[in-house]
């Protein structure tokens, strides 16, 4: 079975500048989960998808951040401008039916500087 | 909203030993509980989890138990091996339709 997959897997920018990223989860997995990473900390959940409908996006900083999730399958996360606190790891993670843990995909390390 | 406590930070432990991760929570109606392994620049994996109608589940060397009254469940894992060595985070599900709230993680590290 593949795995979640995420792109780029690494990424630099300047501070200000936009930068996307994409996901694919699991085949047939209806939930899908953008979290945020910072070094040292545990996963937070920046957004929840089931299917092409926003379930949880309530820590998501909309003014700068934005993601959707087009025909219920693959995703894409969306920073515009980036900020320095905004170098994490971006995790897309997906679960069947939300009722069970989330696989994760491999993540997109942002730095920005 | 629902928070998870998780200790130690840190764990070191001699190969063979057995180690013991803690988290506490504060949200009765939380009722599934998974761990993760992340090694250094992977991905989080799930190796094992545990649903609140059960108090204790084994895999091999790994096992999870679960405390509802006391809301806390802790990874145990014996035998340790060099391979063990990775950050574990805790997790839990506090409700249906929600995503998991993450513990900080402990690393540990496993010497031979």
């Amino acid at each position: 079975e593949a795995g979640v997959a995420q792109s780029p897997r690494y990424k630099i920018i300047e501070k200000r500048q936009s930068v996307a990223f994409w996901c694919n989860p699991i085949s047939g997995h209806a939930t899908l989960y953008w979290y945020q990473q910072i070094l040292g900390q545990g996963p937070k959940l920046l957004i929840q998808f089931q299917n092409n409908g926003v379930v949880d996006d309530s820590q998501l900083p909309k003014d700068r951040f934005s993601a959707e999730r087009l025909k219920g399958v693959d995703s894409t996360l969306k920073i515009q401008p980036a900020k320095l606190e905004d170098s994490a790891v971006y995790l897309c993670a997906s679960s069947l039916d939300g009722r069970r843990g989330s696989f994760f995909g491999q993540g997109t390390r942002l730095t920005v500087v | 909203g629902e928070n998870v406590e998780q200790h130690p930070s840190t764990l070191s432990v001699q190969e063979g030993d057995s180690a013991v991760i803690k988290c506490t929570y504060s949200d009765s109606a939380s009722n599934y509980f998974p761990w993760y392994k992340q090694e250094l620049g992977k991905r989080p994996q799930l190796i094992i989890d545990i649903r609140s109608n059960v108090g204790e589940k084994k895999d091999q060397r790994i096992a999870v138990t679960l405390n509802k009254t006391a809301k806390h469940f802790s990874l145990h894992i014996t035998e340790t091996q060099p391979e063990d060595s990775a950050v574990y985070f805790c997790a839990l599900w506090p409700r249906a339709g929600t995503a998991l709230i993450f513990g900080k993680g402990t690393t540990l590290s496993v010497s031979s």
